[in-house]
């Protein structure tokens, strides 16, 4: 069964520390996607980003970088220097090829960051 | 500038009552969705629709109804026979459903209280 679990329900850090929010799925698919996405006070949930399962490759978008590995399930997020406004809720992802129509999300992790 | 808009933001329910949200995207999406978020929890799938006049039920479909009778349309009654309404709801979009990848577009959501 596909399953996404967010262990970390709530992480303080202060500005300017680096923050990595942890993220493992289950899937017995070989052809599947993974997401982030971030959900500030206002509600309303924004795509950060796609993996698809046959790209391992990490990525870095300016103060945020994703760890991507296949060999134990986990597809983390990490922000560098973190500030106020990173605070949000932000929810890893999962979508299976052979049931393209659901996107499985874990439970989330709210992240505040003090100033 | 294109997205999707939910309305209300608040809703306040009676008991007894059937309540409809709003939902309508200028993106031209083929593909819609509504999700329930309860504090705590990952997005729940309650229905979706991938063309118009037709949708299928999600996970959480019970005391929900939904229609599609427009592509920019999609609204969601809450029935009285949801006995536990309260939730903030998730309204999104995407392009196409056909592989999985397809990141979804989302509104900003409506807080549905019972009274």
């Amino acid at each position: 069964a596909q399953k996404v679990t967010q262990a970390q329900t709530e992480i303080s850090v202060v500005e300017k520390e680096d923050v990595t929010l942890d993220c493992v799925y289950e899937t017995r698919d070989t052809t599947y996607y993974l997401f982030w996405y971030k959900q500030p006070p206002s509600g309303e949930l924004v795509f950060l980003i796609r993996r698809n399962s046959f790209d391992e490759q990490n990525e870095i978008s300016g103060r945020y970088s994703w760890n991507f590995q296949k060999s134990t399930s986990s597809f983390n997020f990490t922000i560098t220097a973190s500030q106020v406004v990173d605070s949000a809720v932000y929810f890893c992802a999962l979508s299976e090829a052979t049931s393209y129509d659901k996107v499985i999300f874990g439970p989330g992790t709210s992240l505040s960051v003090i100033p | 500038d294109g997205g999707i808009t939910q309305s209300p933001k608040y809703l306040f329910r009676k008991e007894g009552q059937n309540v409809t949200l709003s939902c309508e995207q200028n993106l031209n999406h083929d593909a819609m969705y509504w999700y329930r978020q309860d504090p705590g929890q990952g997005l729940r799938l309650i229905y979706y629709s991938q063309i118009v006049n037709d949708f299928q039920k999600g996970d959480i479909a019970e005391g929900y109804s939904v229609s599609r009778e427009k592509k920019e349309s999609f609204p969601l009654t809450v029935t009285s026979a949801q006995k536990n309404p309260t939730a903030f709801y998730l309204c999104a979009s995407s392009s196409v459903v056909r592989t999985g990848r397809e990141k979804l577009f989302f509104g900003s959501g409506t807080q549905l209280s019972v009274l």
